[in-house]
């Protein structure tokens, strides 16, 4: 019962590095999600896809792009990472026609120095 | 546009003690509700859900139920534990995608 796996779980980046940050799930979830939580800022959503092929901007997508690899695994890249970058990182999935909530992953603490 | 709104606290209890977690929302269409709990260090668990109007979810000792006529989806626990301490997050969603989540509400219970 692995849900959503998130790696790195830790990761410190200096200004202008790139990275991705991965995501899969094993659920055959069709929708996935990455959130940033920020103290203050509650979840906001920078990137979905609602199927497999499909991504869509969210709230705040600056900054980032993400890859839909495959149904499993929902990517997310920072190509020159700032310090407001700075955050922890939430992957989710669901299953719309199932009526039920998200399953999070457990986190990606990141630090842009 | 869809909203949640929600108590941010912090909320303090003394073990034992009755808790209330206020959630009100804003939503065009038929939204399910949801309850998430986030322990330290660890993504959102979900707690508990109501799919439509009166439903009343549980969980846990947890429970909320389903208010369209005051738009409301209040979290209660008769007796809350040290182990509930935690951020707890009110959410909906709208066709089952693109959830809307309420800022969070700390609560700390001491023993």
């Amino acid at each position: 019962n692995a849900g959503v796996t998130q790696t790195p779980k830790f990761q410190v980046l200096k200004t202008g590095q790139s990275m991705t940050l991965q995501c899969a799930q094993d659920m055959n979830h069709n929708s996935m999600y990455w959130y940033r939580q920020d103290p203050g800022m509650g979840l906001r959503l920078i990137y979905y896809s609602a199927s497999e092929g499909t991504t869509d901007k969210g709230e705040v997508p600056n900054g980032y792009n993400v890859s839909r690899l495959n149904k499993r695994e929902f990517s997310l890249r920072l190509e020159s990472a700032a310090p407001s970058q700075t955050s922890v990182y939430f992957c989710a999935s669901s299953e719309p026609r199932d009526g039920g909530g998200y399953t999070f992953g457990s986190g990606t603490r990141l630090t842009v120095v | 546009g869809n909203s949640v709104t929600q108590m941010e606290g912090p909320v303090t209890l003394s073990e034992e003690a009755f808790l209330t977690i206020n959630c009100t929302y804003t939503a065009t269409g038929y939204p399910s509700l949801f309850w998430y709990v986030q322990y330290p260090g660890e993504g959102l668990q979900l707690l508990l859900k109501a799919t439509k109007a009166d439903d009343k979810g549980s969980n846990k000792g947890f429970e909320a139920t389903y208010r369209k006529e005051t738009t409301s989806f209040h979290l209660e626990k008769g007796s809350v534990q040290v182990s509930d301490s935690a951020v707890y997050f009110c959410a909906l969603s709208v066709g089952g995608q693109n959830f809307v989540f309420g800022p969070g509400t700390r609560l700390s219970v001491l023993p």
